[in-house]
């Protein structure tokens, strides 16, 4: 299988643009997860979805991001108006529901807003 | 809440020393895994090994060892003659498990491993 892929890897873009992220998970995997990971922390849950249902969003997604998993199988999160708090590597993971459960990362995008 | 402590930040051994990386963590439930993800300078994060809540064993796989104690609601782990490319972030994380869960993961903080030649 290959592994959970993501594109960009590096984004720069100056405070108040947009940007999107794409991830793309093993295939066969149905569920699939955004974190968000600044310099010196563990990962932080950003959304969640099984198949194309978007299930569950933290309280740290603010209304300039959104995610969409169309067809169930990959994933773009936008960001609006992005902000300097903005900068963080955006990690991905999917797993299969019922199977293990366990979450394989992809290797992130690093957004730098300036 | 659910919660995991990480409380060393930094750890630097040198080569072929064992070394035990705490993770102490809070949840409610009676039902969820833990798991244990490496992350190398790449970035990318590397999954090592998930337990169950029901499952108490402990776990060896080469030089890597898992001590899981409800009890003291720990999940400490272990490298065993440490090499340079054990260098890395270590990562314990808490999901809990139910018919409605996300599954999401809840990460402690990290800890820095450096192994020195």
């Amino acid at each position: 299988d290959t592994g959970v892929s993501q594109d960009p890897r590096h984004k720069i873009t100056k405070r108040g643009q947009n940007v999107t992220f794409r991830c793309d998970p093993i295939s066969e995997h149905n569920r699939l997860y955004w974190y968000r990971q600044t310099l010196g922390q563990g990962p932080e849950f950003l959304t969640y979805f099984q198949n194309e249902a978007q299930l569950e969003k933290s309280r740290l997604l603010s209304d300039r991001f959104s995610a969409e998993r169309p067809k169930g199988s990959f994933s773009t999160l936008e960001i609006q108006r992005t902000e300097q708090g903005d900068s963080a590597m955006y990690l991905c993971a999917s797993s299969l529901a019922g199977y293990t459960d366990t979450q394989y990362f992809g290797p992130g995008t690093r957004l730098t807003v300036l | 809440a659910q919660k995991v402590t990480q409380a060393q930040t930094e750890i630097s051994v040198v080569e072929k020393e064992d070394v035990t990386l705490d993770c102490v963590y809070e949840t409610r439930d009676t039902t969820y895994y833990l798991f244990w993800y490496k992350q190398p300078p790449s970035g990318e994060l590397v999954f090592l090994i998930r337990r169950n809540s029901f499952d108490e064993q402990n776990e060896i796989s080469g030089r890597y060892s898992w001590n899981f104690q409800k009890s003291t609601s720990s999940f400490n782990f272990t490298i065993t003659a440490s090499q340079v490319v054990d260098s890395a972030v270590y990562f314990c994380a808490l999901s809990e498990v139910s018919v409605d869960s996300s599954y999401k993961l809840i990460f402690g903080s990290g800890t820095r491993l450096l192994v020195r030649p």
